[in-house]
């Protein structure tokens, strides 16, 4: 099975200020999906951000924007002008191509301070 | 209003006792799936199914079971075979297309042991 590796428990950053949350996977799939979810106080999963793998450029959704290194099997996002409303657990995750079977990350738990 | 419907909100189980949740979708996704997540952690799938009558295990299926006799809903039972039920319980679909790919969720269902 894949594995979905998120090595930061914690960060936190400064109104206004740009962050990084990292995220690391394991498959030998060629052909695969990645994608950030968001998931704020209230539990709802959000959809921040999505990558084909096929793809060489990357993926960017307004103040949101990922590094994927597909031969590093890295995909990490950045939060730029970071806002108080992006307080949340941030979920990297996975899907393999044809089965639709998504693998979800460990999380990093986000805080903006003011 | 499209979306997925879980219900209850919270559920309280008994010893010995099983408990289904429940996961309907007016999406006209083929995709449904079903993860556990448990406080400060990932989410973890259990099952997930690509079409009507066809389901698949996930990572932690001992003590779970589910059905898919129609599109709309996969519902998820909670058997009393799972020792530590207590968790919150993530249902989601999609619509399985190619460049389509990604994930709906439900609100989510709190269950616990009395």
């Amino acid at each position: 099975a894949q594995t979905v590796t998120q090595s930061q428990p914690e960060m936190s950053v400064q109104e206004a200020e740009t962050v990084t949350l990292s995220c690391t996977y394991d498959t030998s799939e060629s052909n695969y999906y990645l994608f950030w979810y968001k998931q704020p106080p209230s539990r709802q999963m959000i959809l921040v951000i999505r990558q084909e793998a096929y793809k060489q450029q990357n993926a960017t959704e307004n103040r949101f924007s990922v590094n994927f290194q597909k031969a590093a099997k890295s995909f990490s996002l950045k939060i730029s002008d970071s806002q108080l409303g992006d307080t949340a657990m941030y979920f990297c995750a996975f899907m393999k191509h044809v089965t639709n079977d998504m693998r979800f990350g460990a999380g990093t738990r986000l805080t903006v301070k003011p | 209003d499209g979306g997925i419907t879980q219900s209850p909100k919270y559920l309280f189980r008994k010893e010995g006792q099983n408990v289904t949740l429940s996961c309907e979708q007016n999406l006209n996704h083929d995709a449904m799936y079903w993860y556990r997540q448990d406080p400060g952690q990932g989410l973890r799938l259990i099952y997930y199914s690509q079409i009507v009558n066809d389901f698949q295990k996930g990572d932690i299926a001992e003590g779970y079971s589910v059905s898919r006799e129609k599109k709309e809903s996969f519902p998820l039972t909670v058997t009393s075979a799972q020792k530590n039920p207590t968790a919150f319980y993530l249902c989601a679909s999609s619509a399985g297309v190619d460049g389509n790919e990604k994930l709906f969720f439900g609100s989510g269902t709190q269950l616990s042991v009395l």
